[in-house]
Protein backbone atom coordinates (compact mmCIF):
# COMPACT_ATOMS: atom_id res chain seq x y z
CA UNK A 1 0.00 0.00 0.00
CA UNK A 2 1.15 3.42 -1.33
CA UNK A 3 1.70 5.46 2.17
CA UNK A 4 2.65 9.27 2.50
CA UNK A 5 4.73 10.59 5.16
CA UNK A 6 4.25 14.31 6.27
CA UNK A 7 7.34 14.99 8.96
CA UNK A 8 7.08 17.87 10.48
CA UNK A 9 3.20 18.16 12.81
CA UNK A 10 3.96 21.87 13.13
CA UNK A 11 5.38 24.87 11.79
CA UNK A 12 5.03 28.65 11.87
CA UNK A 13 5.89 31.49 9.75
CA UNK A 14 6.23 35.23 9.83
CA UNK A 15 3.73 36.96 7.45
CA UNK A 16 5.65 37.89 4.62
CA UNK A 17 8.15 35.29 4.42
CA UNK A 18 8.64 32.10 3.33
CA UNK A 19 7.94 28.60 4.40
CA UNK A 20 8.62 24.88 3.03
CA UNK A 21 6.34 22.20 3.85
CA UNK A 22 7.74 18.43 3.31
CA UNK A 23 6.27 15.69 2.00
CA UNK A 24 7.57 11.80 1.00
CA UNK A 25 5.94 9.12 0.16
CA UNK A 26 6.29 5.50 -0.93
CA UNK A 27 5.05 3.57 -3.99
CA UNK A 28 5.99 1.30 -6.63
CA UNK A 29 3.94 3.05 -9.52
CA UNK A 30 5.26 4.89 -12.06
CA UNK A 31 2.15 7.22 -13.19
CA UNK A 32 0.48 8.87 -10.29
CA UNK A 33 -0.60 12.39 -8.86
CA UNK A 34 0.58 14.62 -5.96
CA UNK A 35 -1.40 17.01 -4.36
CA UNK A 36 -1.50 19.40 -1.12
CA UNK A 37 -4.67 20.44 -0.11
CA UNK A 38 -5.41 22.80 2.67
CA UNK A 39 -7.77 22.37 5.54
CA UNK A 40 -9.00 26.05 7.60
CA UNK A 41 -10.09 25.72 11.40
CA UNK A 42 -13.85 25.96 9.00
CA UNK A 43 -12.68 22.24 7.92
CA UNK A 44 -13.60 21.93 4.63
CA UNK A 45 -10.57 20.70 2.60
CA UNK A 46 -9.27 22.55 -0.28
CA UNK A 47 -7.24 21.66 -2.99
CA UNK A 48 -3.77 24.19 -3.06
CA UNK A 49 -1.65 22.63 -5.95
CA UNK A 50 -1.51 19.31 -8.16
CA UNK A 51 1.57 17.68 -9.61
CA UNK A 52 1.11 15.25 -12.01
CA UNK A 53 4.23 12.89 -11.55
CA UNK A 54 5.13 12.61 -15.42
CA UNK A 55 5.51 16.10 -15.82
CA UNK A 56 9.29 16.98 -14.57
CA UNK A 57 8.43 20.58 -14.20
CA UNK A 58 7.29 21.74 -10.51
CA UNK A 59 3.45 22.96 -10.30
CA UNK A 60 2.75 26.87 -9.32
CA UNK A 61 0.07 28.28 -8.33
CA UNK A 62 0.39 32.19 -7.31
CA UNK A 63 2.27 31.81 -4.08
CA UNK A 64 2.59 28.80 -3.49
CA UNK A 65 5.10 26.25 -5.78
CA UNK A 66 6.05 22.43 -5.45
CA UNK A 67 9.34 20.51 -5.10
CA UNK A 68 8.97 17.43 -7.09
CA UNK A 69 11.46 14.89 -6.84
CA UNK A 70 10.33 12.00 -8.19
CA UNK A 71 13.62 9.66 -7.83
CA UNK A 72 13.90 10.81 -4.39
CA UNK A 73 10.09 10.74 -3.71
CA UNK A 74 10.02 14.10 -2.25
CA UNK A 75 7.04 16.68 -2.56
CA UNK A 76 7.69 19.63 -0.45
CA UNK A 77 5.38 22.58 -0.61
CA UNK A 78 6.65 26.12 -0.29
CA UNK A 79 4.63 29.09 0.89
CA UNK A 80 6.01 32.78 -0.09
CA UNK A 81 5.01 36.02 0.89
CA UNK A 82 3.16 34.35 4.04
CA UNK A 83 -0.46 35.61 4.88
CA UNK A 84 -2.33 35.15 7.76
CA UNK A 85 -5.01 33.45 5.56
CA UNK A 86 -2.56 30.81 4.98
CA UNK A 87 -2.86 29.35 8.84
CA UNK A 88 -4.50 26.21 8.12
CA UNK A 89 -3.64 22.03 8.39
CA UNK A 90 -1.64 21.01 5.25
CA UNK A 91 -2.14 17.87 4.44
CA UNK A 92 0.05 16.23 1.33
CA UNK A 93 -1.80 13.22 -0.77
CA UNK A 94 -0.95 10.48 -3.75
CA UNK A 95 -3.46 9.35 -6.09
CA UNK A 96 -2.11 6.93 -8.34
CA UNK A 97 -3.48 7.35 -12.18
CA UNK A 98 -6.80 5.36 -13.19
CA UNK A 99 -9.80 5.67 -12.40
CA UNK A 100 -11.11 4.36 -8.74
CA UNK A 101 -7.95 4.94 -7.51
CA UNK A 102 -8.11 6.22 -4.07
CA UNK A 103 -6.54 8.97 -2.33
CA UNK A 104 -3.68 8.61 0.21
CA UNK A 105 -3.47 11.50 2.73
CA UNK A 106 0.16 12.30 4.98
CA UNK A 107 -1.00 12.77 8.90
CA UNK A 108 -0.92 16.77 7.94
CA UNK A 109 0.87 19.71 8.88
CA UNK A 110 -0.10 22.83 11.30
CA UNK A 111 1.23 26.21 9.80
CA UNK A 112 0.84 28.98 12.10
CA UNK A 113 1.43 32.27 10.60
CA UNK A 114 2.74 35.14 13.35
CA UNK A 115 1.92 38.32 12.36
CA UNK B 1 -22.47 26.82 -8.93
CA UNK B 2 -22.65 24.90 -5.47
CA UNK B 3 -19.59 23.09 -4.09
CA UNK B 4 -19.90 19.49 -2.46
CA UNK B 5 -22.50 19.82 0.01
CA UNK B 6 -23.30 17.43 3.05
CA UNK B 7 -25.55 17.22 5.77
CA UNK B 8 -25.93 17.50 9.01
CA UNK B 9 -22.69 19.41 10.13
CA UNK B 10 -22.98 17.91 13.25
CA UNK B 11 -24.46 15.06 14.84
CA UNK B 12 -24.26 13.00 17.98
CA UNK B 13 -25.67 9.51 18.53
CA UNK B 14 -25.39 7.30 20.77
CA UNK B 15 -23.50 3.29 20.99
CA UNK B 16 -25.42 0.92 19.06
CA UNK B 17 -27.33 3.15 16.83
CA UNK B 18 -27.45 3.68 12.86
CA UNK B 19 -26.70 7.30 11.37
CA UNK B 20 -26.89 8.25 7.69
CA UNK B 21 -24.69 11.10 5.98
CA UNK B 22 -25.68 12.78 3.26
CA UNK B 23 -23.69 13.92 0.42
CA UNK B 24 -24.35 15.79 -2.86
CA UNK B 25 -21.60 15.98 -5.52
CA UNK B 26 -19.88 19.01 -7.56
CA UNK B 27 -22.42 19.88 -10.31
CA UNK B 28 -20.56 17.89 -13.46
CA UNK B 29 -19.31 15.16 -10.71
CA UNK B 30 -20.37 11.94 -11.45
CA UNK B 31 -18.21 10.00 -8.74
CA UNK B 32 -18.31 9.84 -5.08
CA UNK B 33 -15.51 8.99 -2.35
CA UNK B 34 -16.15 8.89 1.73
CA UNK B 35 -13.19 9.63 4.13
CA UNK B 36 -13.18 9.28 7.89
CA UNK B 37 -10.96 12.01 9.66
CA UNK B 38 -10.06 11.24 13.35
CA UNK B 39 -9.05 13.80 15.44
CA UNK B 40 -5.67 15.24 14.45
CA UNK B 41 -5.27 12.62 11.41
CA UNK B 42 -5.69 12.81 7.87
CA UNK B 43 -8.38 11.34 6.44
CA UNK B 44 -8.58 7.31 5.48
CA UNK B 45 -10.21 6.66 2.80
CA UNK B 46 -13.86 4.65 3.36
CA UNK B 47 -15.24 3.81 -0.56
CA UNK B 48 -15.95 5.47 -3.82
CA UNK B 49 -19.63 4.90 -5.25
CA UNK B 50 -19.16 5.49 -9.27
CA UNK B 51 -22.24 4.77 -11.56
CA UNK B 52 -24.21 3.92 -8.21
CA UNK B 53 -21.63 1.02 -7.67
CA UNK B 54 -18.84 0.69 -4.77
CA UNK B 55 -15.61 0.65 -6.84
CA UNK B 56 -13.11 0.99 -4.26
CA UNK B 57 -13.22 0.16 -0.65
CA UNK B 58 -10.60 0.92 1.82
CA UNK B 59 -10.11 -1.29 4.98
CA UNK B 60 -13.32 -0.24 7.17
CA UNK B 61 -15.67 -3.05 8.57
CA UNK B 62 -19.28 -4.10 6.46
CA UNK B 63 -20.99 -2.12 9.44
CA UNK B 64 -19.91 0.79 6.96
CA UNK B 65 -22.27 0.61 4.10
CA UNK B 66 -23.31 3.25 1.11
CA UNK B 67 -25.61 4.37 -1.56
CA UNK B 68 -25.32 6.69 -4.90
CA UNK B 69 -28.13 7.75 -6.03
CA UNK B 70 -29.30 8.23 -10.16
CA UNK B 71 -28.02 12.20 -9.59
CA UNK B 72 -25.11 11.05 -8.30
CA UNK B 73 -25.59 11.98 -4.86
CA UNK B 74 -24.68 9.55 -2.06
CA UNK B 75 -25.16 8.55 1.64
CA UNK B 76 -23.15 6.62 4.24
CA UNK B 77 -24.37 4.60 6.58
CA UNK B 78 -22.90 3.34 9.60
CA UNK B 79 -24.10 0.66 11.73
CA UNK B 80 -23.69 -0.46 15.50
CA UNK B 81 -21.74 2.67 16.27
CA UNK B 82 -18.59 2.20 18.68
CA UNK B 83 -17.11 5.03 20.18
CA UNK B 84 -14.29 4.71 17.95
CA UNK B 85 -16.65 6.03 14.85
CA UNK B 86 -16.37 9.62 16.47
CA UNK B 87 -14.78 11.60 13.78
CA UNK B 88 -15.32 14.09 10.72
CA UNK B 89 -16.82 12.45 7.93
CA UNK B 90 -15.60 13.58 4.88
CA UNK B 91 -16.93 13.61 1.29
CA UNK B 92 -15.29 14.58 -1.91
CA UNK B 93 -16.57 14.38 -5.32
CA UNK B 94 -14.38 14.21 -8.82
CA UNK B 95 -15.35 13.40 -12.00
CA UNK B 96 -13.85 10.23 -13.39
CA UNK B 97 -13.93 9.80 -17.76
CA UNK B 98 -13.12 6.02 -18.21
CA UNK B 99 -10.18 5.12 -16.31
CA UNK B 100 -9.84 8.34 -15.38
CA UNK B 101 -6.93 10.50 -15.16
CA UNK B 102 -6.04 11.20 -11.52
CA UNK B 103 -8.90 13.51 -11.06
CA UNK B 104 -8.80 16.17 -8.33
CA UNK B 105 -11.02 15.55 -5.37
CA UNK B 106 -13.50 18.33 -3.70
CA UNK B 107 -14.59 17.91 -0.93
CA UNK B 108 -17.68 18.91 1.63
CA UNK B 109 -17.31 20.60 4.90
CA UNK B 110 -17.77 17.37 6.49
CA UNK B 111 -19.93 16.12 9.14
CA UNK B 112 -18.57 15.39 12.62
CA UNK B 113 -20.48 12.79 14.45
CA UNK B 114 -19.99 12.14 18.09
CA UNK B 115 -20.92 8.63 19.09
CA UNK B 116 -21.64 8.45 23.35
Amino acid sequence: AQTVTQSQPEMSVQEAETVTLSCTYDTSESDYYLFWYKQPPSRQMILVIRQEAYKQQNATENRFSVNFQKAAKSFSLKISDSQLGDAAMYFCAYRRRGGGNQFYFGTGTSLTVIP
Amino acid sequence: DAGVTQSPTHLIKTRGQQVTLRCSPKSGHDTVSWYQQALGQGPQFIFQYYEEEERQRGNFPDRFSGHQFPNYSSELNVNALLLGDSALYLCASSWEPGQGAGETQYFGPGTRLLVL
